[in-house]
């Protein structure tokens, strides 16, 4: 039950787009299109910004995007906004019913 | 409105024993997957246990195996974490989890459990 892998920090100005990585291995984020992504500002709870790879929760504005290539995920924040500032982190489904998390990855927005 | 609410949270000793509780509202949490996530201050996010809708299954974070139970009262409409033999690492704010298509899709505002002597 390794964490998955993401840059711990990432910036761009307004306008702007950027792309988090999330890197897995066959047994959970290349083996299932279950990855999910989630927004947290400092002090509140985690919210779903992006679920089975590429879909995205209704009220999630389309700035958001994911995708999938292999044992990555990415998600693409296009247009950023200085709301977008925040921690994000990537989860995915893995054998027998675990779960796992990225580390998570500090966006910042310059 | 979907609403999750934890309670229970609080300082305990090493070796100590505690139970969140997390009330739902707006949907039925016997007919949901359920988890558990805690984050450790200023830390990231970290899976820690799961109940699945047929059957009742449970699923275990390494880290917490043969010391956690989840487990739901489907008359209360409650999900419970029982916590036993905690450690200072187990020091974290614990959120419940409503799952949907295999992601956490409502969160609690969470609890704090504070693990020192």
């Amino acid at each position: 039950q390794s964490a998955l892998t993401q840059p711990p920090s990432a910036s761009g100005s307004p306008g702007q787009s950027v792309t988090i990585s999330c890197t897995g291995t066959s047994s959970d984020v290349g083996g299932y299109n279950y990855v999910s992504w989630y927004q947290q500002h400092p002090g509140k709870a985690p919210k779903l910004m992006i679920y089975e790879v590429s879909k995205r929760p209704s009220g999630v504005p389309d700035r958001f995007s994911g995708s999938k290539s292999g044992n990555t995920a990415s998600l693409t924040v296009s247009g950023l906004q200085a709301e977008d500032e925040a921690d994000y982190y990537c989860s995915s489904y893995a054998a027998n019913n675990n779960r796992l998390f990225g580390g998570g990855t500090k966006l910042t927005v310059l | 409105e979907v609403q999750l609410l934890e309670s229970g949270g609080g300082l305990v000793q090493p070796g100590g024993s505690l139970r969140l509780s997390c009330a739902a509202s707006g949907f039925t949490v016997s007919t949901y997957v359920m988890s558990w996530v805690r984050q450790a201050p200023g830390k990231g996010l970290e899976w820690v246990s799961v109940i699945i809708v047929s059957g009742g299954s449970t699923y275990y974070a390494d880290s917490v195996k043969g010391r956690f139970t989840i487990s739901r009262d489907n008359s209360k409409n409650t999900l419970y974490l029982h916590m036993s033999s905690l450690r200072a690492e187990d020091t974290a704010v614990y959120y419940c989890a409503k799952l949907s298509n295999y992601a956490f899709d409502s969160w609690g505002q969470g609890t704090l459990v504070s693990v020192s002597s």
